[in-house]
């Protein structure tokens, strides 16, 4: 069965680096997601990626998260200049269509910002 | 925006009693309900979703209620088991918005 896949699985930086997330969606899907969920925290949405362009992104989503599909298969979340906050589980997520429907999720990126 | 809340945050069972966690949701036009399980250290993982035109769902030992008029929707687990052991997020989004807005989670704890 097709998975959402992200790399790495863990990412350890300094804090005021830029890190760069990524992910390879199910082949099919047409709609990306990325969600971040701190430690024993619930899931929060950061930004939602159709047809080349964002279509909905969260008050989290600030100017130093940008997300960008360089090629046919890889979605990347970048972090211009991480803070200490910054570091969470990052979830990559796609889905055949949009609302109402199933979203996959990959396995996740620790991210520590030291 | 859509706000979920989600209760209990923690809940005991013992194996083979019936789970319930309950779930309401703020914004009238979301009209997709789906409940993630997330075991420790794992991804979150669809296990059941529901949307507005249906009060019901079932799928073996889980079902999803969903009143619309007072905004709330809940997950039953029936015959639980040890391995049923994880966190359950719900969700709620649709309405031609991508977005899913997660509840902070439930813990669920069977006990043999």
């Amino acid at each position: 069965e097709p998975e959402v896949t992200q790399t790495p699985s863990h990412q350890v930086t300094q804090m005021g680096q830029e890190v760069i997330l990524r992910c390879v969606p199910i082949s099919n899907h047409l709609y990306f997601y990325w969600y971040r969920q701190i430690l024993g925290q619930k899931v929060e949405f950061l930004v939602s990626f159709y047809n080349n362009e964002i279509s909905e992104k969260s008050e989290i989503f600030d100017d130093q998260f940008s997300v960008e599909r360089p090629d046919g298969s890889n979605f990347t979340l970048k972090i211009r200049s991480t803070k200490l906050e910054d570091s969470a589980m990052y979830f990559c997520a796609s889905s055949e269509q949009g609302a109402e429907n199933e979203q996959f999720f990959g396995p996740g990126t620790r991210l520590t910002v030291l | 925006g859509e706000n979920v809340e989600q209760h209990p945050s923690t809940l005991s069972v013992q194996e083979g009693d019936s789970a319930v966690i309950k779930c309401t949701y703020s914004d009238s036009a979301s009209n997709y309900f789906p409940w993630y399980k997330q075991e420790l250290g794992k991804r979150p993982q669809l296990i059941i979703d529901i949307r507005s035109n249906v009060g019901e769902k079932k799928d073996q030992r889980i079902a999803v209620t969903l009143n619309k008029t007072a905004k709330h929707f809940s997950l039953h687990i029936t015959e639980t088991q040890p391995e049923d052991s994880a966190v359950y997020f719900c969700a709620a989004g649709g309405s031609g918005y991508s977005t899913l807005t997660f509840g902070k989670g439930t813990m669920l704890l069977v006990s043999p």
